[in-house]
């Protein structure tokens, strides 16, 4: 079975601060675990992978196989930061791919 | 093309009506899905279709028949829903090269049953 924890459901933090966004997985084999976001009235949309180690609009993630995590992290959020992420891990099935989401994060970056 | 689209935005229907959500995609994905998402809550995969064949279901009621008629279509045929069906429906697609490629979602129906 896959899981996916994000013990957060509301971050507020202030423009400028770094913000942090934890997740958790449980999976017993290679996940793929990617960071979606939703702005508001907007589409879901990827916003990184770890497999392709990019930085999109600043954001990185680690995935850390030891913790089983894959926290999404910026230095300094701005104010069109806010929305609801979504940390997701994609397992190895035979036909598709299975994506499990977690419960989300709401991030508000204040003035 | 590389969007996902989906037909109609919005939709309201009665318990005793049959209608039919529709997704589009031309960026020649061979994985389509459909997801349900509740307010607040995250999508929850309900169909997975590969090169056309239902690959998954997540044990959906039969009052949601999916549809895949050619590798760029989905439908996804609703009858006799309950209120509890409200949700937005959301339609995805991957390219299946290999089974986690990154899924592209879109913009969703919402509907609305009486």
């Amino acid at each position: 079975a896959q899981r996916v924890t994000q013990p957060e459901k509301l971050l507020s933090v202030f423009k400028g601060a770094p913000v942090e966004l934890k997740c958790n997985y449980s999976y017993s084999g290679s996940p793929e675990l990617f960071w979606y976001v939703q702005y508001s009235r907007q589409r879901l949309q990827l916003l990184l992978r770890h497999i392709s180690r990019e930085s999109i609009k600043g954001f990185t993630a680690d995935l850390n196989k030891g913790e089983t995590s894959f926290h999404l992290k910026k230095p300094f959020a701005q104010e069109e930061d806010s929305a609801m992420y979504y940390c997701a891990l994609s397992g190895r099935e035979t036909s598709g791919s299975r994506l499990t989401f977690g419960e989300g994060t709401q991030l508000t970056v204040n003035p | 093309d590389t969007e996902v689209t989906q037909t109609p935005k919005h939709l309201v229907m009665g318990m005793t009506n049959k209608k039919s959500l529709k997704c589009e995609q031309h960026m020649g994905h061979r994985a389509m899905y459909w997801y349900k998402q509740k307010a607040k809550k995250p999508p929850e995969l309900m169909f997975v279709y590969s090169y056309e064949k239902l690959s998954i279901n997540e044990s959906v009621p039969s009052r949601f028949s999916p549809e895949c008629p050619n590798s760029s279509l989905l439908n996804l045929h609703l009858h006799a829903l309950q209120p509890e069906d409200s949700a937005l429906y959301l339609c995805a697609s991957s390219r299946l090269r290999v089974v986690q490629d990154t899924q592209y979602f879109g913009p969703g129906t919402r509907l609305t049953v009486l």
